[in-house]
């Protein structure tokens, strides 16, 4: 079976500060993972994946996540916030079963 | 615009009534998946087909669901005798699986931006 679990369900950061939003992951297999970005009223939007390569995974917009299997994390960072970061994200986990499962979202804030 | 295309963007109609979403995938893909996204939530997987095969229907809500992908191309999303709790918004997602019908599912799925569903 495979699940997400989003450990915060808000951050407030400042803008210009480091961003961390965590996510942790169970599955029976070897799990591709994802984040995406979702603004107001819009769809999501896919930030970065990890597929099994590089367990330090370069998104867009600056964004990037590192996939810790020991831990069985893949947290999201971004050196500098922006004010257009302030956004809901989503940490979704998909193994082999053709379904993506979604974590419950973390809304950012970003403090001007 | 050649993302994923989903109409109508809002739909307002009384308890009891049948409403239908479309979805219109990016051209080049074959997989076309539903979700339910209800307010402070992610999205709750229904569906999916890949061409005009529906791989997997286990996961919708209640038999008022269906959907159907009659020519693998766009796809409808049914609910019939509409009821408050089915109020939500209905993403609709599509993705390019290069393998043989019903494995993968890890290439990134490209996201409408919803059909917003509320039931008076």
């Amino acid at each position: 079976a495979q699940s997400v679990t989003q450990l915060d369900s808000h951050v407030s950061v400042s803008e210009g500060t480091p961003v961390l939003l965590r996510c942790n992951y169970s599955s029976s297999y070897s799990p591709s993972l994802f984040w995406y970005v979702q603004h107001p009223n819009k769809g999501l939007q896919l930030l970065l994946k990890y597929t099994s390569a590089a367990t330090l995974v370069k998104g867009i917009n600056g964004f990037e996540a590192e996939f810790k299997k020991s831990e069985t994390s893949f947290h999201l960072t971004k050196p500098s916030a922006h004010m257009s970061d302030a956004a809901e994200y989503f940490c979704v986990v998909s193994a082999r079963g053709n379904q993506f499962y979604f974590g419950t979202g973390t809304s950012l804030t970003v403090i001007p | 615009d050649t993302g994923v295309s989903q109409d109508p963007r809002h739909k307002i109609t009384k308890r009891g009534q049948n409403v239908t979403f479309r979805c219109d995938p990016i051209s080049e893909h074959n997989r076309l998946y539903w979700y339910r996204q209800t307010l402070g939530q992610g999205p709750e997987f229904l569906t999916y087909f890949q061409n005009e095969a529906q791989l997997e229907k286990s996961r919708l809500l209640s038999d008022r669901f269906s959907a159907e992908r009659p020519k693998g191309s766009f796809s409808t999303l049914e609910i019939q005798r509409t009821e408050q709790g089915d109020s939500a918004m209905y993403l609709c997602a599509s993705s390019l699986e290069l393998g043989a019908i019903g494995t993968g599912g890890n290439q990134p799925q490209h996201f409408g931006d919803g059909t917003r569903l509320s039931i008076l």
